[in-house]
């Protein structure tokens, strides 16, 4: 199994232009998860799904984040327009159980000038 | 709000030691945490895990203690390890709250 697969693992972009993160969760696993890692916050949850559907998008932090999952191998992370506030790590995470253990991709570095 | 707190941003240990990593939460219907390690440029692994009906989890080197009067876990790693180094989170996964992390150095 080749885990959980994110792309791009660097992004580079200019304030105000939108940012497409995605994510390729583990085959079989029903959850799937978006962190973002700051020095400041460390790393929150940003929004959860189970079989393709959002559960819980309270950490999304405004309306320039929207997150979809339109089938079960595929999530997008979507800012749009970026800030410099945003520049962070951001991680896809997916499991069989929401309480259990999680396999974390290798994460994104967005870095909005 | 912080509902899970990691008050050491870094420790370092010298190898062959014990290293002691600390954990506090504040909602006491959390019942299920796990602790993650994490090396640079890389996602965060699973180490250990221990639910609220035990005190203790064991595995190997690992061992996670739970104190839930006092709403504190830790983690013991005997005896760390130069490849130990990395930054741990606790997490109660509950509601998939992160403490902040703590730097762990093992030194040689």
């Amino acid at each position: 199994d080749a885990g959980v697969i994110q792309s791009p693992r660097h992004e580079v972009t200019e304030m105000g232009q939108e940012v497409t993160l995605r994510c390729k969760p583990i085959s079989g696993h029903d959850y799937l998860f978006w962190y973002r890692q700051t020095m400041m916050r460390g790393l929150e949850l940003l929004i959860y799904f189970n079989n393709n559907v959002p559960i819980d998008d309270s950490g999304m932090p405004e309306d320039r984040f929207s997150a979809k999952m339109p089938n079960a191998s595929f999530s997008t992370l979507k800012i749009q327009p970026s800030e410099p506030r945003d520049s962070a790590v951001y991680f896809c995470a997916s499991s069989g159980h929401p309480y259990y253990e999680q396999y974390f991709g290798p994460g994104t570095r967005l870095t909005v000038t | 709000d912080q509902q899970v707190k990691q008050n050491s941003p870094s420790l370092s240990v010298q190898e062959g030691r014990i290293s002691i990593l600390n954990c506090d939460y504040t909602n006491s219907m959390f019942d299920y945490f796990l602790w993650y390690k994490k090396y640079p440029a890389e996602g965060p692994t699973f180490l250990i895990s221990i639910s609220s009906i035990k005190d203790k989890n064991e595995d190997g080197r690992f061992t996670v203690f739970l104190n839930k009067s006092a709403k504190h876990l830790s983690l013991h790693i005997v005896p760390s390890q130069p490849g130990d180094s990395a930054v741990y989170f606790c997490a109660a996964t509950n509601d998939m709250r992160f403490g902040a992390g703590t730097r762990l150095t093992v030194k040689p």
